[in-house]
C-alpha cells in the first residue's frame, strides 16, 4: 500500500565511495522529485522529472545524477561522495507538474 | 537568498490552545501556498494549501490567513493536542514555469504539551 517508497532507508558510507537511492511510486503520478533536507531540517528541490524526462534540475553537485527508468522509478546517484553530502534525501511524486506533492519516508545518508 | 521566511522556529503550546505560525514571501510570482507537516523520521505531508485569490482557507482545525498586500501567510491550528507536534513547514510555488517548484520555509518545531 506504500505510496511513495524509498530504499534504502539508511546508508552509512565513506567519502569518496559512489551510493545509489532508489524511489518508486505506486500512485500512478507523472512527475516526480528529489529534495534534500539538510541538518537544520531545510528542505531544498534537487530535480524533478516528468514521463523520465528531466524538467528541474537546481544548483547541484554534478557529482549528483538522477536517472528514472519509467515514469515509476526515480534513482538518485552519488558519486564521490562528501561529508556535505551527509543528509536526508526525500523522493516525491504528484499526478502531474502541478500537482499536489507526496513525499516518501526518505532516506538518511551518513558520510563518514 | 531566502525566499520564504518563516517563524518562529520553536513553539511550545498548552493542549487546547491555539498554535501560530507566520512565512513571509518575497517573490510576488508566487502563487501557490501549501503547508506541509513532518513527524520524526517521516516525510513531509501536505496539511492545506491556499492560493491568492483567497484570505484564508479553513480545514478542520488547521486554518491558513492570507495577506497579499504584506506577502505574509500563516497557520492557525486552533485547540491544539499532543499529536499535533510535529515540524510545520511552510512553501510557495511561482505560477508559470516547467512544475510546480516549491521553495520551503525553514520549519518550526511545535510541540503541544498535555
Amino acid at each position: 500500500d506504500t505510496a511513495v517508497s524509498q530504499t534504502p532507508k539508511y546508508l552509512v558510507t565513506q567519502m569518496g565511495n559512489d551510493k545509489s537511492i532508489k524511489c518508486e511510486q505506486n500512485l500512478g503520478h507523472d512527475t516526480m522529485y528529489w529534495y534534500k533536507q539538510d541538518s537544520k531540517k531545510f528542505l531544498k528541490i534537487m530535480f524533478s522529472y516528468n514521463n523520465k524526462e528531466l524538467i528541474i534540475n537546481e544548483t547541484v553537485p554534478n557529482r549528483f545524477s538522477p536517472k528514472s527508468p519509467d515514469k515509476a522509478h526515480l534513482n538518485l546517484h552519488i558519486n564521490s561522495l562528501e561529508l556535505g553530502d551527509s543528509a536526508v534525501y526525500f523522493c516525491a511524486s504528484s499526478q502531474d507538474r502541478r500537482g499536489t506533492q507526496y513525499f516518501g519516508p526518505g532516506t538518511r545518508l551518513t558520510v563518514l | 537568498q531566502q525566499q520564504v521566511k518563516q517563524s518562529p522556529q520553536s513553539l511550545i503550546v498548552q493542549k487546547g490552545g491555539i498554535s501560530i505560525i507566520n512565512c513571509a514571501y518575497e517573490n510576488t510570482a508566487f502563487d501557490y501556498f501549501p503547508w506541509y507537516q513532518q513527524f520524526p523520521g517521516k516525510g513531509p505531508a501536505l496539511l492545506i494549501a491556499i492560493r491568492p485569490d483567497v484570505s484564508e482557507k479553513k480545514e478542520g482545525r488547521f486554518t491558513i490567513s492570507f495577506n497579499k498586500s504584506a506577502k505574509q501567510f500563516s497557520l492557525h491550528i486552533m485547540d491544539s493536542q499532543p499529536g499535533d507536534s510535529a515540524t510545520y513547514f511552510c512553501a510557495a510555488s511561482p505560477q508559470g514555469g516547467s512544475a510546480r517548484q516549491l521553495t520551503f520555509g525553514s520549519g518550526t518545531q511545535l510541540t503541544v504539551l498535555p
